[in-house]
């Protein structure tokens, strides 16, 4: 698996959007990037993934940079329970196996 | 639809006591996991089960041993606790065919070993 960076923490006020960035320069070209997040004292849940297309969903938005080195997990308007840690994971589709590895993530404080 | 219940939500342990920690899911999914989380740090896999009757090591797990009991229950012991297995243990499974974004979690064990 690619090794991924996040800033350990971040704050965002509550209405506006959170901007998470993750760097994965040395990324493989059948390495898809997944996004989870945990919120305190819960099991971490999926949010969202992609390849190489910017991708859209209910919880958020994921934008992948063309040399794919590196992506932002957008969530448009933050609310007080998005307050969590997220993290970014990259991972190739068919190595579906048997380890999901969480590096540290950032820690993501909403604020009315 | 429960999703992955996890029991105990909590324990306390003496050290040397042993324990069980189970985890049940009713989503027909094939692999289970164990991972545990020390506080400020991410999760780390102990051990996981592909498929009903079989078990692998994963990162860390020396002071463990499970048990895929059926395809619905996947167990975790602690034979002899240590302080340094305090942790919070989350179980998860994942179905065949969606790969890395199909994981479910449960919502944790807290065990405190003293």
């Amino acid at each position: 698996d690619a090794k991924t960076t996040q800033p350990p923490s971040m704050d965002c006020a509550e209405g506006r959007a959170a901007n998470l960035p993750c760097n994965h320069s040395t990324i493989s070209g059948n390495e898809y990037v997944y996004w989870y997040r945990q919120i305190h004292s819960q099991g971490p849940q999926y949010i969202i993934h992609g390849l190489k297309n910017n991708e859209t969903n209910e919880m958020a938005s994921l934008i992948i940079t063309e040399d794919r080195k590196s992506s932002t997990l957008i969530l448009p308007h933050a609310t007080l329970r998005d307050t969590a840690v997220y993290y970014c994971i990259v991972r190739a589709r068919n190595n579906a196996g048997n380890m999901l590895t969480f590096g540290g993530g950032t820690r993501l404080m909403v604020k009315p | 639809n429960a999703g992955v219940t996890q029991t105990p939500k909590f324990q306390v342990l003496k050290t040397g006591q042993s324990m069980t920690l189970q985890c049940a899911q009713d989503m027909n999914h094939n692999s289970m996991y164990w991972y545990r989380q020390d506080p400020g740090m991410g999760l780390r896999l102990i051990y996981y089960s592909a498929s009903e009757g079989t078990t692998d090591k994963g990162e860390v797990p020396n002071g463990y041993n499970v048990s895929r009991l059926n395809k619905r229950e996947f167990s975790l012991r602690l034979e002899s606790a240590a302080p340094s297995q305090t942790s919070v243990y989350f179980c998860a499974s994942r179905p065949p065919g969606q790969g890395n974004y199909g994981y479910t979690f449960g919502s944790g064990t807290r065990l405190t070993v003293v």
